[in-house]
């Protein structure tokens, strides 16, 4: 299995544009989760998913934040308008079951900077 | 509100020597704390977990300490290399809740060759 692919590894946008992050998580897993990494809050979970149904948004930052999945290898994160402290490396991980102890894969992220 | 603390927050070391990371919590609900790591430019990695009804666990050179009365916990590395080099989280979560990983705040590890 390729792991967890998120798209685009970077992204470059000015402050006011609509940024669109894109994840397929490991085939077979039934969780998928979206994280934001900065130096100043290091690792938040934002959103997660079960069988593509949101679970927990609750550390959507804003409603300027939205996420998506559309299928269960398909997702997205979008920011609408971005701001440059939404600038940061947002990763995208699955998991099979339900299990507590069940492992966590990450994908590679997508540096975001907004200028 | 930060519910898992982490330090320290850089750490170098001497390719042989031992790395200690320590990570210290406040709900006593979370019952599963994994460490990950970091390469740059890479996502985190599941390294080694533990669970709360035991003080320590092994696997090669790393391995977990766990206070429960204290709620802490720890990573030793053991005979450090160059190429453990990298970015270690602790983590933790709760049961049912178990989804939702509250993450420390990162050492940054150097072994030094």
């Amino acid at each position: 299995d390729a792991g967890v692919i998120q798209s685009p590894r970077h992204e470059v946008t000015e402050m006011g544009q609509e940024v669109t992050l894109r994840c397929k998580p490991i085939s077979g897993h039934d969780y998928l989760f979206w994280y934001r990494q900065t130096m100043m809050r290091g690792l938040e979970l934002l959103i997660y998913f079960n069988n593509n149904v949101p679970i927990d948004d609750s550390g959507m930052p804003e409603d300027r934040f939205s996420a998506k999945m559309p299928n269960a290898s398909f997702s997205t994160l979008k920011i609408q308008p971005s701001e440059p402290r939404d600038s940061a490396v947002y990763f995208c991980a699955s998991r099979f079951g339900a299990g507590t102890y069940n492992e966590q894969f990450f994908g590679p992220g997508t540096r975001l900077t907004v200028l | 509100q930060q519910q898992v603390k982490q330090s320290p927050q850089s750490l170098i070391v001497q390719k042989g020597g031992i790395s200690i990371i320590n990570c210290a919590y406040e709900n006593t609900a979370f019952d599963y704390f994994p460490w990950y790591q970091q390469f740059p430019g890479k996502g985190p990695a599941l390294l080694i977990a533990i669970r709360p009804d035991v003080s320590e666990k092994k696997e090669g050179r790393f391995t977990i300490s766990f206070n429960k009365s204290a709620k802490q916990f720890s990573l030793h590395i053991m005979d450090s290399q160059p190429g453990d080099s990298a970015t270690y989280f602790c983590a933790a979560s709760k049961g049912t809740s178990g989804s939702r990983l509250t993450f420390g705040e990162g050492t940054q590890l150097t072994v030094n060759p």
